[in-house]
């Protein structure tokens, strides 16, 4: 079973950058099994999926976050990253670094989760 | 992006009760579809995969069932631990969305 784990600010200011790291154990991030994904969740409200890297470096975003979102991959440290720019009380929500299998695009282990609030 | 629509948005049960979850996509999707509960403060974990496939030590009393647009969660006799969040979630194409969830609370 994969352990991640997401380090981050919880507080971001209105117009920031948002840089969130995932932490991985029981894998390499260098695997083709799994593509290492993003998904949030706005307080009270359903998950929405931002994006995924994976192995070979290439990535996938949501359309709908624009060109505001960017995911890194560190073969080094065995961690993927997020980065989201322009940041809106929109965007404040619980954030979860996630496994997406490779095969069946399911999400199968997820980190515990990392709130952000978007706040001046 | 594919909508999914999920009915009803909460439900109240009790233990021992059948209790059915329906997610409708916007357009087909076969077979790639997915189901999650969610605990509050928690995150979701994968019950079901590509409709009827359950996860090793999910218990039996779930299953799923349907195809193309029409899809069923169903719960043969809710357990206390069954009190939850569901939602489904399409891994036809990206983007990769997910239904609006449905709340699952006791009577």
């Amino acid at each position: 079973q994969v352990q991640l784990q997401e380090s981050g600010p919880g507080l971001v200011r209105p117009s920031q950058t948002l840089s969130l790291t995932c932490t991985v154990s029981g894998s390499s991030v260098s695997t083709e099994k799994y593509y290492w994904t993003w998904i949030r969740q706005p307080p009270g409200k359903a998950l929405e999926w931002l994006g995924y890297i994976y192995h070979r470096g290439s990535a996938y975003y949501n359309p709908s976050l624009g060109s505001r979102v960017a995911i890194s991959v560190d073969t080094s440290r065995n961690q993927f990253s997020l980065i989201l720019n322009s940041m809106t009380a929109a965007d404040t929500a619980l954030y979860f670094c996630v496994t997406q299998d490779s095969d069946t695009y399911f999400f199968d282990s997820w980190g515990q989760g990392t709130p952000v609030t978007v706040s001046s | 992006d594919i909508q999914l629509t999920q009915s009803p948005s909460s439900l109240s049960a009790s233990v021992g009760d059948r209790v059915t979850i329906s997610c409708r996509a916007s357009q087909t999707i076969i077979k790639y579809l997915n189901w999650y509960q969610q605990k509050p403060g928690k995150a979701p974990k994968l019950l079901i995969f590509h409709v009827s496939n359950l996860i090793s030590g999910v218990p039996s009393r779930f299953s799923g069932s349907g195809s193309g647009t029409d899809f069923t969660l169903t719960i043969t006799s809710l357990q206390p631990d069954d009190f939850a969040s569901y939602y489904c979630q399409q891994s036809f194409t990206t983007p990769l969305t997910f239904g609006g969830g449905t709340n699952v609370e006791v009577k």
